[in-house]
């Protein structure tokens, strides 16, 4: 259940340490933004929202940043664990509309 | 059973086979939708119902059909595929159309020889 064949980026993060997972997004007039982790065998899980008139939305251990001027999206998990370890991305939405990007691969190292 | 479910988890077809996916979910919720997830493309939204309306065909080939039948289940009608098509196939279903928070089966990982 991943983006298997994608050559993602990855990001390695040691045990405890903070992630920072980076997006751009292409329509300045998508009105919500989401991020998805999903885990090799399984379906997107959703793990935070935000809608496009906020900058920062947080939730438990995870931020989501919202800079619209240049068009970009992070997620920041703190303290990152090894259950985190997935493909985290973004998905941008107008209207009925999903565009999802091709995601990032957390590797987390004991 | 909880959440959302989808039956077979894998499938080989030829290509001129007939074949259905199926998805089947638990949470009262009256949206649902059809995704692709291939080796070289990020998700893509093929089919959104709601209520049992299909109300977004995101351009997908007729060769791929939906039927939704009531609110708890979706099907995915596969004909004539191309190897191509090999993919994927994600369901998912959220509160209404328009609530953005949704939840995902495991997919059903199709080869088409």
């Amino acid at each position: 259940g991943e983006s298997v064949g994608l050559h993602l980026p990855t990001l390695s993060v040691q045990e405890g340490d903070n992630s920072i997972i980076n997006c751009a997004y292409s329509n300045s007039a998508s009105d919500y933004f989401i991020w998805y982790k999903q885990e090799s065998g399984k379906g997107p899980q959703f793990i935070i929202d935000i809608r496009s008139n906020m900058d920062k939305r947080q939730g438990q251990r995870v931020t989501v940043l919202l800079n619209k001027t240049v068009k970009h999206l992070s997620l920041q998990i703190a303290a990152t664990q090894p259950g985190d370890s997935a493909v985290y991305f973004c998905a941008e939405t107008y209207g009925q509309n999903f565009v999802f990007g091709p995601g990032t691969r957390l590797s987390v190292l004991p | 059973e909880t959440g959302v479910t989808q039956t077979p988890r894998h499938l080989v077809m030829g290509m001129t086979n007939k074949k259905s996916l199926k998805c089947e979910q638990h949470l009262g919720h009256n949206a649902m939708y059809w995704y692709k997830q291939s080796a070289k493309k990020p998700l893509e939204l093929m089919f959104v119902y709601s209520l049992e309306e299909r109300v977004e065909n995101n351009s997908v080939p007729s060769r791929f059909s939906p039927e939704c039948p009531n609110s708890s289940h979706l099907f995915l009608h596969l004909h004539t595929l191309q190897p191509e098509d090999s993919a994927l196939y994600l369901c998912a279903s959220s509160q209404y159309v328009g609530t953005y928070e949704q939840y995902f089966g495991p997919g059903t990982r199709l080869t088409v020889t």
